[in-house]
């Protein structure tokens, strides 16, 4: 059975530091991606890494995947509170567009 | 493109009842998939459609539960009879695999309470 884990699971941090999220997840993919759902709301797109070393940015957000280590990383630079929200990375491990969903990341922004 | 759209947005019902998610796709998606998000279970996948098959229900809860995708621009989730437990948000998605790995893009969800 495919596990996706992420951490920290709860993330309180200040405006204008940097933190990354962490997802790992137990069998080999190079399919993985990042969504971010504000409460309330749907999950809305954020990145999607194909292949080992693929780095993708948006803004204050870098995403990354190692696919040996089976590790993702989101990395937040100089957070601002509208970055506040719950982030979900999720994993295509058998390329048959069946996604598994870690636990997901609540980040607050602190002004 | 409008997005995914889902209806009713919220829903109410009995335990006992039958309950009926409706879900339109984005035009031209050949994927379509059923989540349930709680908090105790997280993001769940129910089951998911390629060109108005089923592919995988095996993340549908029991035999209380249904699906249905009768063309490329509708489908339902069905629930009888419903019960509390039942009680979640059920998202609908869909995708267009043009390439390796695609995006699945979401709607804005089914808020669904049993009592």
């Amino acid at each position: 059975e495919l596990k996706v884990e992420q951490n920290p699971l709860f993330l309180s941090m200040q405006e204008g530091k940097n933190y990354t999220i962490y997802c790992n997840y137990s069998t080999t993919s190079d399919r993985l991606y990042w969504y971010r759902q504000d409460p309330g709301k749907s999950l809305e797109s954020l990145f999607v890494l194909l292949s080992n070393g693929a780095v993708k940015q948006e803004g204050r957000l870098m995403a990354s995947l190692d696919t040996k280590a089976r590790l993702s990383t989101l990395h937040i630079t100089a957070a601002v509170h509208d970055l506040s929200a719950t982030y979900f990375c999720a994993v295509d491990a058998f390329g048959n567009e069946k996604l598994t969903f870690g636990t997901g990341t609540r980040l607050t922004i602190i002004p | 493109d409008a997005g995914v759209i889902q209806s009713p947005r919220h829903e109410v019902t009995e335990m006992g009842q039958e309950v009926t998610l409706r879900c339109k796709p984005i035009s031209g998606h050949d994927y379509l998939f059923w989540y349930r998000q709680t908090m105790m279970r997280g993001l769940e996948l129910l089951i998911y459609f390629n060109n108005n098959v089923p592919i995988d229900d095996s993340g549908m809860p029991e035999d209380r539960f249904s699906a249905k995708m009768p063309n490329a621009s509708f489908s339902t989730l069905k629930i009888q009879p419903s019960e509390p437990r039942d009680s979640a948000v059920y998202f609908c998605a869909s995708s267009l695999v043009y390439r390796l790995g695609s995006e699945q893009y979401f709607g804005p969800g089914t808020r669904l309470t049993v009592t």
